[in-house]
């Protein structure tokens, strides 16, 4: 089956601690994409990629990483320097030739303890 | 760059009722809409989409239309069905949804039977 795999689906880690969540897809799709949804504003972009070695800065990108070094993957890293860490992860992706329909994964949920 | 707003945040309808909810971008080189319901606990999927030279876009019970002058686009949804309970986001990219895609706020639908 192709689709995006995110895991882990639930992450708890403690204060300070760098994360890495993992968001893999097997669509041949060029573009990929982090966002963070918190209740009440909708979903923020992170990060977003369009080629391999290559991705931009999106609206709240302080305190994370990311890298695309395959087509296929593009993890996040959430570092200790994001302030307010906890939340839901949602990563997708979008092929260059299609209408732009986001495809996106299950969602990797973060609690900072 | 690009800000989204949508509203209402959350709106109540009778089943059989129909839903309406609207959205207004800023930037004028955004010429790519799509509207994507998230129901609980899944990921959000894309519903429908309008590009801007196109005014209006129908599928079955729901249509989308778009005033590229004001900067504004809005979700109709008719003959509400419990099954349209979800949150609705709408977006906005330029070229398509291989680039940024900004998302509005979301919004709870309830559908009451």
């Amino acid at each position: 089956d192709g689709g995006i795999t995110q895991s882990p689906k639930y992450l708890f880690r403690k204060e300070g601690q760098n994360v890495t969540l993992s968001c893999e897809q097997n669509l041949n799709h060029d573009a990929m994409y982090w966002y963070r949804q918190d209740p009440g504003q909708g979903l923020r972009l992170i990060y977003y990629s369009q080629i391999v070695n290559d991705f931009q800065k999106g609206d709240i990108a302080e305190g994370y990483s990311v890298s695309r070094e395959k087509k296929e993957s593009f993890p996040l890293t959430v570092t200790s320097a994001q302030k307010n860490p906890t939340a839901f992860y949602l990563c997708a992706s979008v092929t260059r030739t299609n209408t732009g329909e986001l495809f996106f994964g299950e969602g990797s949920r973060l609690t900072v303890l | 760059g690009e800000n989204v707003e949508q509203h209402p945040s959350t709106l109540s309808v009778q089943e059989g009722d129909s839903a309406v909810i609207k959205c207004t971008y800023s930037d004028s080189a955004s010429n790519y809409f799509p509207w994507y319901k998230q129901e609980l606990g899944k990921r959000p999927q894309l519903i429908i989409d309008i590009r801007s030279n196109v005014g209006e876009k129908k599928d079955q019970r729901i249509a989308v239309t778009l005033n590229k002058t004001a900067k504004h686009f809005s979700l109709h949804i008719t003959e509400t069905q419990p099954e349209d309970s979800a949150v609705y986001f709408c977006a906005a990219s330029p070229s398509g949804g291989y680039q940024k895609v900004t998302f509005g706020i979301g919004t709870k639908l309830q559908v009451i039977p």
